[in-house]
């Protein structure tokens, strides 16, 4: 059985720095072909898909955000680590983690998300 | 990247069809066959309904499809029930390596 969580602070500052983690179950990183993606969305708003770690440790990230986000992995834990830097009023959403079809780019598991509030 | 551009909302009444579109461009959509569909309930997480254009996972209704032409995905909902209200989405690969998401529709079953 697949499952995902997503943990970290529910409030951050405006100007710091945002770190979340999935913790997830039934599978591993270091099978050929697997990825994690990191996927946000803001209340009301449209998903958007923040960044991916692949097995084999290669990294992908939103071309609009590249500057501000690092995904890392950990398989002897079962868990990925997305940072984000500098965070905004605009970057509060829900944050979800989730798997990637095998070697593909849809998501067959999500965890139940994770909702982050920026402050100024 | 600009997002994929479905229509904000549809409607439909029980037993009907009704078919979402998702239109992309020549570097996303038009281009590869990785495109998939997520049903979302009120406060929940995103469903995976259909992946690279038309391949419904298993446990997913058969009144879910999938199809794609030119620059422009469709999801078909045939036999429409009370619980298929819920928002839609769709996304793509893209060229620049990227994962792109539309900008969602609202489905009301009347």
């Amino acid at each position: 059985q697949v499952t995902l969580k997503e943990s970290g602070p529910a409030l951050v500052k405006a100007t710091q720095s945002l770190t979340l983690t999935c913790t997830f179950s039934g599978f591993s990183l270091n099978t050929v072909g697997l990825r994690v993606s990191w996927i946000r969305q803001p209340p009301g708003k449209a998903l958007e898909w923040l960044a991916r770690i692949d097995w084999d440790d290669d990294k992908f990230y939103n071309t609009s955000l590249k500057t501000r986000l690092t995904i890392s992995k950990d398989t002897s834990k079962n868990q990925v680590v997305l940072t984000m830097t500098n965070m905004d009023p605009v970057d509060t959403a829900t944050y979800y983690c989730a798997r990637n079809g095998y070697a593909s780019y849809y998501f067959d598991y999500w965890g139940q998300g994770t909702l982050v509030t920026v402050s100024s | 990247q600009s997002a994929l551009t479905q229509p904000a909302s549809v409607s439909g009444s029980p037993g009907q069809s009704i078919t979402i579109s998702c239109t992309g461009t020549s570097s996303d959509i038009g281009t590869y066959n990785y495109v998939s569909w997520y049903q979302q309930h009120p406060g929940k997480a995103p469903k995976l309904l259909i992946y690279d254009v038309t391949y419904r996972p298993s446990g997913v209704s058969n009144r879910f499809s999938g199809s794609k032409s030119g620059n422009t995905a469709s999801l078909t909902i045939s036999g429409l029930q009370a619980e298929d209200e819920a928002d839609y989405y769709c996304s793509s690969y893209t060229s620049s390596s990227n994962l792109v998401f539309g900008g969602g529709t609202r489905l009301t079953v009347l």
